[in-house]
């Protein structure tokens, strides 16, 4: 079946701009993640939803950072006032959860966001 | 989560098998061996898990030790493809809800020659 799909695959904007990401996760799949990687750096986690549990946001590097889930489907990643520091690839992940021992995240592509 | 140990980068010719070793001589015993390859500029892509069955798929086959101290994953034919960074994680999923958030590693840079 269809995987994790991102839109768009790329961004640029201007410091100060607004931007929304957006993530569909695999069919059926109850738990969705929001990542961040700079360039040569690691994963840096965001944001997690689970069914209709309130999310888990610990991850969200300011308040400029949001995000919604709506219908338990499709997520939005909203930054605003973009700046330059927040240019790296936004990756959504999605898992079938929950209960079990082992909830593989199969990861979209990615969003490539630059800020100038 | 337990820590892992990986080489930095390997080289494999394109056809042979690629065996890429990972050590986690901390992993506990509710902890799960998990391996994902990323190729440049493309999202993490999950490759196999395991417990400590060995595992085989599409993909790849897990060769866990007995003891559960290190494992490696084989790629039987690799092909210019195949070339990424790989990743071994070792991470336990609690049946508690909440984030099971995935922390790479360095990894391995894997470069198949042809």
């Amino acid at each position: 079946g269809a995987g994790v799909s991102q839109s768009p695959s790329n961004k640029v904007t201007e410091k100060g701009k607004d931007v929304e990401l957006r993530c569909d996760p695999i069919s059926g799949h109850t738990a969705l993640y929001w990542y961040r990687q700079s360039l040569g750096q690691g994963l840096e986690f965001l944001i997690y939803f689970q069914g209709n549990s309130a999310p888990d946001k610990s991850g969200l590097p300011s308040d400029r950072f949001s995000a919604e889930r709506t219908g338990g489907s499709v997520s939005t990643l909203t930054i605003q006032r973009t700046q330059q520091e927040d240019s790296a690839v936004y990756l959504c992940a999605s898992t079938l959860f929950m209960g079990r021992r082992s909830d593989t995240q199969y990861f979209g592509p990615g969003t490539r966001l630059t800020v100038l | 989560d337990a820590k892992t140990t990986q080489p930095t980068s390997m080289d494999c010719a394109e056809g042979r098998a690629a065996n890429l070793p990972c050590n986690h001589s901390t992993i506990s015993g509710n902890e799960y061996v998990y391996w994902y390859r990323q190729i440049h500029s493309q999202g993490p892509q999950y490759i196999i898990h395991g417990l400590k069955n060995n595992e085989t798929n599409e993909m790849a086959s897990l060769i866990i030790t007995e003891d559960r101290k290190s494992s490696t994953l084989i790629l039987p034919h690799a092909t210019l493809r195949d070339t990424a960074v790989y990743y071994c994680i070792v991470r336990v999923t609690s049946i508690i809800q909440g984030a099971q958030k995935l922390v790479f590693g360095q990894g391995t840079r894997l470069t198949i020659n042809p």
